[in-house]
């Protein structure tokens, strides 16, 4: 039981450049979160996801694209990468009608 | 969606006892408090969760007064392996049907030898 897992842990990218961020969960939870966290400050939530085929803007959204196409799966998307999306990108999932969210060890983005 | 206050940063030495008061003066009803820690370069962690009075677990023990405007999180005996960041968190999961919440600065808990 691996838990929350994201890919890649660290990337650089160039200005314009896309790529998608993956999270993956082995705990067959319904609801899946995208945070980003940026130095010495909190979470702010990106977009989430109720269930499979399911997503929603959360408090970030800008900039961002996300999919779940499969319930352990929620990807994170970035079209054109701007210096403003430099940031540790954290994945959360929690089960239904519980509070406690699970998250993952983080994937370190870094946009020249 | 309640807002939290809490202290930016908090020193303490091993074997003491550590309070960490969070204010959330504009709690709704259907909130509950929860706690998360997070260590460099991790995902936060679950620490506790309460909803009114007293609530322990092997971690730490949480206190709500009646009123709900405030909570404290207390950790017992803290160790170097305590160190990290603390953040404070009030919200509903299932007022809309998902669990929206909002982390804040945190509080830094440094512990020294």
């Amino acid at each position: 039981n691996a838990g929350v897992t994201q890919t890649p842990k660290f990337r650089v990218l160039k200005t314009g450049q896309s790529m998608t961020l993956l999270c993956a969960q082995d705990m067959n939870h319904e609801y899946m979160y995208w945070y980003r966290q940026d130095p010495g400050m909190g979470l702010r939530l990106i977009h989430y996801s109720v269930g499979e085929g399911t997503t929603a803007k959360g408090e970030v959204p800008d900039g961002y694209n996300v999919s779940r196409l499969k319930k352990q799966n929620f990807l994170l998307g970035l079209e054109s990468a701007a210096p403003s999306q430099t940031s540790v990108y954290f994945c959360a999932s929690r089960r239904l009608n519980q509070e406690t969210q699970y998250f993952g060890p983080g994937t370190r983005l870094l946009v020249l | 969606l309640a807002k939290t206050t809490q202290p930016i940063s908090m020193d303490s030495y091993e074997g003491q006892e550590v309070n960490i008061t969070c204010s959330h003066n504009n709690i709704a009803t259907n909130d509950y408090i929860t706690w998360y820690q997070q260590f460099p370069s991790q995902g936060p962690r679950f620490i506790i969760q309460g909803y009114k009075t007293k609530v322990t677990n092997e971690v730490a023990s949480l206190f709500i007064p009646a009123d709900r405007k405030s909570s404290t999180l207390s950790l017992p005996r803290v160790s170097l392996s305590d160190t990290a960041v603390y953040y404070c968190l009030v919200g509903a999961s299932f007022s809309g049907g998902y669990n929206k919440l909002i982390f804040g600065a945190g509080t830094r808990l440094a512990v020294h030898p």
